[in-house]
């Protein structure tokens, strides 16, 4: 069993449109991520969510919005996406303390056209 | 937060030791020291983490300097599935428990 799972892996869509991304995690953590990698590799965070808690990356447009239906679960919700919105986004996992690892799902290469 | 210092990229030869520096000299002092590395086309994965002490595990082992104030992760007999970008992290205290990721060191492993 995949520990963290993200679909779809590979997302193409033109701007405007309005899409979603789904993590899974079967850990039984208490705290799930995103994180966006763009073009040049850099791993930026987007959110973090632990125990209903959302903190949010001052930098994200409001456009994202992540929606936790269950504590096993953390989707992406993207609004009227743009070009620049195109990325590698990753989803992960991990138990709340300062020396617990972190799961990351595989992936979910985004392409806005 | 306190920030870590990598150097961009490294050359090593297959089935020699690797040692990866990271410079934190803003450490605080209940941050743990954690690496993670990307493989390519993967997302990041755990490698190893330590406070104070010495670390070892099956991937790799981390050597901390006495001050804290660096780190050093150690890769034994480096391979070719170990070409990867390592990126050394400070567990921030601060509330969502988020690992921030700097530039990291770009590994090429040569056979």
């Amino acid at each position: 069993d995949t520990a963290v799972s993200q679909t779809p892996k590979y997302l193409v869509t033109q701007m405007g449109n309005d899409k979603s991304i789904k993590c899974e995690q079967n850990l039984g953590h208490d705290t799930m991520y995103w994180y966006k990698q763009d073009s040049k590799k850099f791993l930026k965070i987007m959110f973090s969510y632990n125990n209903k808690e959302l903190i949010i990356n001052e930098t994200v447009p409001n456009r994202f919005s992540p929606k936790s239906p269950d504590k096993a679960h953390l989707n992406l919700h993207i609004n009227s996406l743009e070009l620049g919105d195109s990325a590698v986004y990753f989803c992960a996992s991990r138990t709340t303390g300062r020396s617990t690892e972190a799961f990351f799902g595989q992936g979910t290469r985004l392409t806005v056209v | 937060d306190a920030k870590t210092t990598q150097p961009n990229s490294m050359e090593s030869n297959e089935e020699e030791p690797v040692h990866l520096p990271c410079n934190h000299s803003t450490i605080s002092g209940t941050d743990y020291i954690h690496w993670y590395r990307q493989l390519p086309s993967q997302g990041p994965e755990y490698v190893i983490h330590g406070l104070t002490s010495n670390v070892n595990n099956r991937m790799a082992s981390l050597a901390i300097a006495e001050d804290r104030k660096s780190s050093t992760l150690i890769l034994h007999r480096a391979t070719l599935r170990d070409a990867a970008v390592y990126y050394c992290i400070l567990r921030d205290n601060n509330a969502g428990n988020m690992l921030t990721f700097g530039g990291g060191t770009r590994l090429m492993v040569k056979p």
